[in-house]
């Protein structure tokens, strides 16, 4: 099946550092690749839609200065966080679908922690 | 814009007893799909319906698509310890974006 690689899986940052994300479709081309961020016991809030070789669409409320969003390849795509600070503190994850008859398939997340 | 509920937010039950979780769309659906996320885990897809009045069995689970494609609901016969999780249902509103809106999970926890 489809496999979506997220790296790191974890991270810990020092407030005011960024912080790259990258997700990666392994076996299939992902012109779309969605950003969710979850905390904890709660639902993913979508924050982004990845596009390749063009913007990003950010969710309202997302600063998009804030989580820089590049969609390089049809098999790249990654989450800056810019000056990370403790707020940012979250589960990150990315998803891509392969097809509109398939389920999405999400990365493993990443948990980021700032101090 | 479009919301999806979902109730109940937690279950408790008794190994052996059944589960049922619902979801109802503030607007219609092109289809909605179900995951389940296991503690400290990442989301798993489990199914994908897309017909009015759909049902589909997987083993012990039983996923409904309402006729008004609004609603949706996955029932889970005889549950088991390995049930645990958090199931989560995502409604695709159509579009060329693919883009879904999640419901916000039933803690599912299963009593030995």
């Amino acid at each position: 099946g489809a496999v979506v690689s997220q790296h790191p899986s974890w991270v810990i940052c020092k407030s005011g550092t960024s912080v790259k994300i990258e997700c990666r479709s392994l076996d299939f081309q992902a012109t779309t690749m969605f950003w969710y961020r979850q905390f904890p016991k709660q639902s993913l809030m979508l924050m982004a839609t990845s596009n390749e070789g063009s913007k990003a669409t950010y969710e309202q409320g997302v600063e998009k200065d804030k989580f820089l969003i590049n969609h390089a390849s049809l098999t790249l795509s990654t989450l800056t966080v810019t000056s990370a600070h403790p707020e940012d503190s979250s589960f990150y994850i990315c998803s891509a679908r392969t097809g509109p008859n398939y389920g999405y398939t999400f990365g493993s997340g990443t948990r980021l922690t700032v101090v | 814009g479009q919301q999806v509920m979902q109730i109940p937010q937690y279950q408790h039950v008794q190994e052996g007893e059944d589960f049922t979780t619902y979801c109802n769309s503030s607007t219609t659906l092109s289809n909605i799909q179900w995951y389940k996320q296991r503690p400290g885990g990442h989301p798993v897809f489990l199914i994908q319906l897309v017909k009015s009045g759909e049902v589909k069995k997987q083993k012990r689970l039983t996923f409904q698509f309402g006729e008004a494609k609004k609603n949706s609901s996955l029932h889970i016969t005889a549950t088991q310890t390995t049930d645990v999780g958090t199931y989560f249902c995502a409604g695709d509103s159509g579009g060329s974006n693919y883009k879904l809106t999640f419901g916000k999970g039933t803690l599912l926890t299963v009593n030995p």
